[in-house]
């Protein structure tokens, strides 16, 4: 069946520093990528998406491209911020339209 | 403001005691669901509903039953609660046609003695 999964945390960055969660997938057909973002005490936020191959998602400085040949959809910042502290998850959603996540990543900035 | 609303937001049961995790969204979505989230493990389909009058198993259905009210509204029920029932549960609801992926509720912290 369809799986997703990300690099383990947590992650510990100091303010301005470049951040990196990797995410690789299993999954039949062409799935729909996405990032959702959980900060402390809350639920699941859309980050960004990419629905076909190639596709570059972004949004907040936060980026990801769908890579097909690598089965995979890592996000990326430039420069991180205290804000950006939160946990972040890897999600696909496949011909049966469910989501299916991976284990999350809590990745804390430190001013 | 539009989105998902679950209720209530904390709760604590003795092991056997039943209860009903409610959840209502006001953006027309034909599919809802609800997840467990525990530590480590990301978040787990415990049911969905595709379609108003539908409901299906996900991945940890056990111990759970489901009911789709109407369109807006989307119950989860422990009938005999357990110690590993412990967890957050989120609702999340979408449509399909767009791909847009869910709108979550703000989640229920369910702990159960």
């Amino acid at each position: 069946g369809d799986s997703v999964t990300q690099m383990e945390g947590p992650v510990t960055l100091s303010e301005e520093a470049f951040l990196t969660i990797n995410c690789t997938y299993t999954a039949t057909g062409y799935p729909s990528l996405f990032w959702y973002v959980q900060y402390p005490g809350e639920g699941l936020q859309l980050l960004l998406k990419a629905t076909k191959a190639d596709d570059k998602g972004s949004n907040k400085g936060f980026e990801a491209t769908y890579r097909k040949e690598t089965t995979s959809f890592h996000l990326e910042k430039g420069s991180v911020q205290v804000s950006d502290s939160a946990v972040y998850f890897c999600a696909l959603s496949g011909n049966d339209y469910k989501l299916s996540f991976g284990a999350g990543t809590t990745v804390t900035v430190r001013a | 403001n539009a989105g998902v609303t679950q209720t209530p937001k904390f709760q604590v049961l003795k092991t056997g005691q039943s209860m009903t995790l409610q959840c209502a969204q006001d953006m027309n979505h034909n599919s809802m669901y609800w997840y467990r989230q525990d530590p480590g493990m990301g978040l787990r389909l415990i049911y969905y509903s595709a379609s108003e009058g539908t409901t299906d198993k996900g991945e940890v259905p056990n111990g759970y039953n489901v009911s789709r009210l109407n369109k807006r509204e989307f119950s989860l029920r422990l009938e005999s609660a357990a110690p590993s029932q412990t967890s957050v549960y989120f609702c999340a609801s979408d449509d399909r046609v767009f791909s847009d992926g869910y709108t979550f509720g703000s989640g229920t912290r369910l702990t159960v003695v």
